[in-house]
């Protein structure tokens, strides 16, 4: 069936310092991909997607790109501010057809920014 | 703002009660998911709904029920729950099923604690 791993962290960065957070992926087709993230005490909001390969998705300084090739969609940030803490959950979406809808998630990585 | 309103925000229930959790979407969508986010295990999909018929039952005890009177609500009724059932339980929707980059909107989530 699909899967999605990620790092589950506690990750811990210095503001302003790069962030990088894996994620791989097995899936049949060609599934979409996703990044959400949920801050303390809320639902999930999406952060980027990408609908096919070699595609980067992109929002408030966070990229990432869907690699076919390593069946990839690792998650970057520049520069990482204090209000980036949060847990970071990576998914997948089936094609069309492909039986059964909904995303599939990774564990979350969570996030901790200090000053 | 996502579009998606879940009430109640929080939930106490005993093991003989019966409870239901509401979602209603505001975007037009025809597909609405349940989700359960507990502290150990990944995101799990529960059910899907598409144009109000089931799509999908993730193998769920019968002691969670769904419904789905139209494309704009969703329920998910609880009757002798267990404490293992304590988890926040996310409800989305979304376009449609027919296309993997649809992206899937949550609310903000039920926490429901059986005690």
């Amino acid at each position: 069936g699909d899967s999605v791993t990620q790092m589950e962290g506690p990750v811990t960065l210095s503001e302003e310092a790069f962030l990088t957070i894996n994620c791989t992926y097995t899936a049949t087709g060609y599934p979409s991909l996703f990044w959400y993230v949920q801050y303390p005490g809320e639902g999930l909001q999406l952060l980027l997607k990408a609908t096919k390969a070699d595609d980067k998705g992109s929002n408030k300084g966070f990229e990432a790109t869907y690699r076919k090739e390593t069946t990839s969609f690792h998650l970057e940030k520049g520069s990482v501010q204090v209000s980036d803490s949060a847990v970071y959950f990576c998914a997948l979406r089936r094609s069309s057809g492909g039986g059964a809808d909904g995303l599939t998630f990774g564990k979350g990585t969570h996030l901790i920014i200090q000053p | 703002e996502t579009g998606v309103t879940q009430t109640p925000r929080h939930l106490v229930m005993g093991m003989t009660n019966k409870k239901s959790l509401k979602c209603e979407q505001h975007l037009g969508h025809n597909a609405m998911y349940w989700y359960k986010q507990s502290a150990k295990k990944p995101l799990e999909l529960m059910f899907v709904y598409n144009f109000k018929e089931q799509t999908e039952n993730n193998s769920v005890p019968s002691r969670f029920s769904p419904e789905c009177p139209n494309s704009s609500h969703l329920f998910l009724h609880l009757h002798t729950l267990q404490p293992e059932d304590s988890a926040l339980y996310l409800c989305a929707s979304s376009r449609g099923t027919a296309f993997s980059g649809n992206t899937i909107y949550f609310g903000e989530g039920s926490w429901l604690t059986v005690v």
